[in-house]
């Protein structure tokens, strides 16, 4: 099995840019979450999805950050325009949802450094 | 200003000894809960699971420990080893929310 698989692993990209990560869940699964991941912060939850639609968003931390799901095997994080303090490992996880039992696996992350 | 980072507790333990790490959550509603580790470069993994109708479970080198009355979570590592040495995080199901995590360091 692929995993779940994230694009880019690294993106460097300067203030004001539009930085857009990419997602793809293991097949078959129905959950799918957006991580961001600092030292001042730890790990945070930013939004998830089940079914494709978006659940739960209050951890998305500001409007110039967006989440879409257009299907159930591709979902995109984009942040327009980018800031400095957005530099963080950005982590997407898929689970299958099955009553209240979700392990989540988690992809590889996307390292982004903003300037 | 003075900015503070994420102080997460920190574990050092001797190469083959047993670890513990603790964890305690706050909702007495959650009944799933998941220990994950995140090595180095890498993202969280699952662990081990237990359910609110169990108080133990075991896997390889693993136990997790639960305790609803005063609603704590513990991880055994047996026989710790290098590769041991990650980032561990507990998480309940009725919010997903990680906790701060515990850094598992290990002595030669």
């Amino acid at each position: 099995d692929a995993g779940v698989i994230q694009s880019p692993r690294h993106e460097v990209t300067e203030m004001g840019q539009e930085v857009t990560l990419r997602c793809k869940p293991i097949s078959g699964h129905n959950s799918l979450f957006w991580y961001r991941q600092t030292m001042m912060r730890g790990l945070e939850l930013l939004i998830y999805f089940n079914n494709n639609v978006p659940i739960d968003d209050s951890g998305m931390p500001e409007d110039r950050f967006s989440a879409k799901m257009p299907n159930a095997s591709f979902s995109t994080l984009k942040i327009q325009p980018s800031e400095p303090r957005d530099s963080a490992v950005y982590f997407c996880a898929s689970s299958i949802l099955q009553g209240m039992y979700n392990e989540q696996f988690f992809g590889p992350g996307t390292r982004l450094t903003v300037l | 200003g003075e900015s503070v980072g994420l102080h997460l507790p920190t574990l050092s333990v001797q190469e083959g000894d047993n670890s513990i790490i603790n964890c305690a959550y706050s909702n007495s509603a959650s009944d799933y809960f998941i220990w994950y580790k995140q090595e180095s470069g890498k993202g969280p993994q699952f662990i081990i699971d237990i359910r609110s109708n169990m108080d133990k479970r075991q896997g390889q080198r693993v136990t997790v420990l639960l305790n609803k009355t005063v609603k704590h979570l513990s991880l055994q590592i047996a026989a710790t080893q290098p590769g041991d040495s990650a980032v561990y995080f507990c998480a309940e199901n009725s919010k997903i929310i990680f906790g701060s995590g515990t850094r598992l360091s290990i002595r030669p």
